[in-house]
Formats: C-alpha cells, sequence, structure tokens
C-alpha cells in the first residue's frame, strides 16, 4: 500500500516568515495530493490539494508543489500569521480507489507573534 | 447543512465492552470513512464504504466492523474494546463518483478504553 512521510514534525517560524512542509509518498499511481489544518480540538479541515497533472498551485498566502519524478510534495505558507498555528497534514490518494487517502504523519506549526 | 455529524462527541468504554459510534452525513456524498488519530501516527483509515451496501478494509480494520445501509450513515462498531483502541476517531465523507475529492470530517469521537 501507499506510505506517506511528512517532515518536520514540529516547525516553529516568526510571524512573517514562510513556512514549508515536505510529504514524500511511495506509490508512483497516487493522483490526488490535499492539504489539511487541524486546529487544537478541532477537526481536519481542507486548505489546499493538487493533482498529479499540475506542478504548483497557489491560493493566496498558500501554494503546493509536486514533484511526480521524485515523489514528493511541498505546502508553502508566506506572511505567517499566529492563526496558521496549528497540525497540517499531507495526504495521498489512489487513482482507482478514490477518497481512500493515506495520511502523513502530521507537522505542528507554531508562529511566534 | 450539518454536513458530517459524529455521536457521541467522548466515550468512556471498559475492556471488553462494545459499542458503536454514530456517523451521518446530510450531503448526499457517497463515499464515506472511518479514521483513527493516534499522537504522532496522523490519521489512519480504519473501514471505509463507496456506496450503500459496500464496504471495505483500510489500514487498521481489526475490532472494527462497519456497515453501511443508507446513503447518509455509516456506523463505526467495537465489538471487544481494548486499550488500544484509546484514540479519537473521526468519520469522513467525500462526493468521489469518478475521481478524489475532498473529504469532509465529522467533529470527532475522543474514546478512553479502561
Amino acid at each position: 500500500g501507499e506510505n506517506v512521510e511528512q517532515h518536520p514534525s514540529t516547525l516553529s517560524v516568526q510571524e512573517g516568515d514562510s513556512a514549508v512542509i515536505k510529504c514524500t509518498y511511495s506509490d508512483s499511481a497516487s493522483n490526488y495530493f490535499p492539504w489539511y489544518k487541524q486546529e487544537l480540538g478541532k477537526r481536519p479541515q481542507l486548505i489546499i490539494d493538487i493533482r498529479s497533472n499540475v506542478g504548483e498551485k497557489k491560493d493566496q498566502r498558500i501554494a503546493v508543489t509536486l514533484n511526480k519524478t521524485a515523489k514528493h510534495f511541498s505546502l508553502h505558507i508566506t506572511e505567517t500569521q499566529p492563526e496558521d498555528s496549528a497540525v497540517y497534514f499531507c495526504a495521498a490518494g489512489p487513482p482507482h480507489n478514490f477518497n481512500k487517502f493515506y495520511f502523513g504523519s502530521g507537522t505542528k506549526l507554531n508562529v511566534k507573534p | 447543512n450539518a454536513g458530517v455529524t459524529q455521536t457521541p462527541k467522548f466515550q468512556v468504554l471498559k475492556t471488553g465492552q462494545s459499542m458503536t459510534l454514530q456517523c451521518a452525513q446530510d450531503m448526499n456524498h457517497e463515499y464515506m470513512s472511518w479514521y483513527r488519530q493516534d499522537p504522532g501516527m496522523g490519521l489512519r483509515l480504519i473501514h471505509y464504504s463507496v456506496g450503500a451496501g459496500i464496504t471495505d478494509q483500510g489500514e487498521v480494520p481489526n475490532g472494527y466492523n462497519v456497515s453501511r445501509s443508507t446513503t447518509e450513515d455509516f456506523p463505526l462498531r467495537l465489538l471487544s474494546a481494548a486499550p488500544s483502541q484509546t484514540s479519537v476517531y473521526f468519520c469522513a465523507s467525500s462526493y468521489g463518483r469518478d475521481r478524489n475529492t475532498e473529504a469532509f470530517f465529522g467533529q470527532g469521537t475522543r474514546l478512553t478504553v479502561v
């Protein structure tokens, strides 16, 4: 099955700095890569996703890049704000068994004001 | 729309007891899943369903049963609770159909087995 690894496990940045979270996956057939944000005690919520036919996607301060050859994808948050503090999860989805997602272990992001 | 609703929010069980975690969605989603979340391990898929009457196992299915008699409901049953099943459980639903789509999560059930 698919194996998704996520780094770092914790990340502390100063407000206004950029944050980068990286994930690798093992199944070259995976074709959908969502990122979820989970605030303390809350449910995970989708913040951005990318499909394998696209190399980069941006939504305001958040961007995701995908390198299919190397089987890794990254989340980039620019101009971080204290409200960005949360746990972020990457995931990979297979092409034939839709919505059967494999999640990374999570990154706890702390944005210091 | 209420989205995905899970009950209960908190539960304490004794070892060997059984119980059912409830999950309901009102978005007419075909796909529903159960995940467990443990510290440092992310979300792991327990069971999933691609439509009413169809279920399959995920990564960690042992000790859990599911059924999908309607599109809206997807209950998770713990047959004989064990301390290793102490976790936060999330139900999720997604539109699915012909490609992967966003998963919408319930608010979670925090289960403690003593």
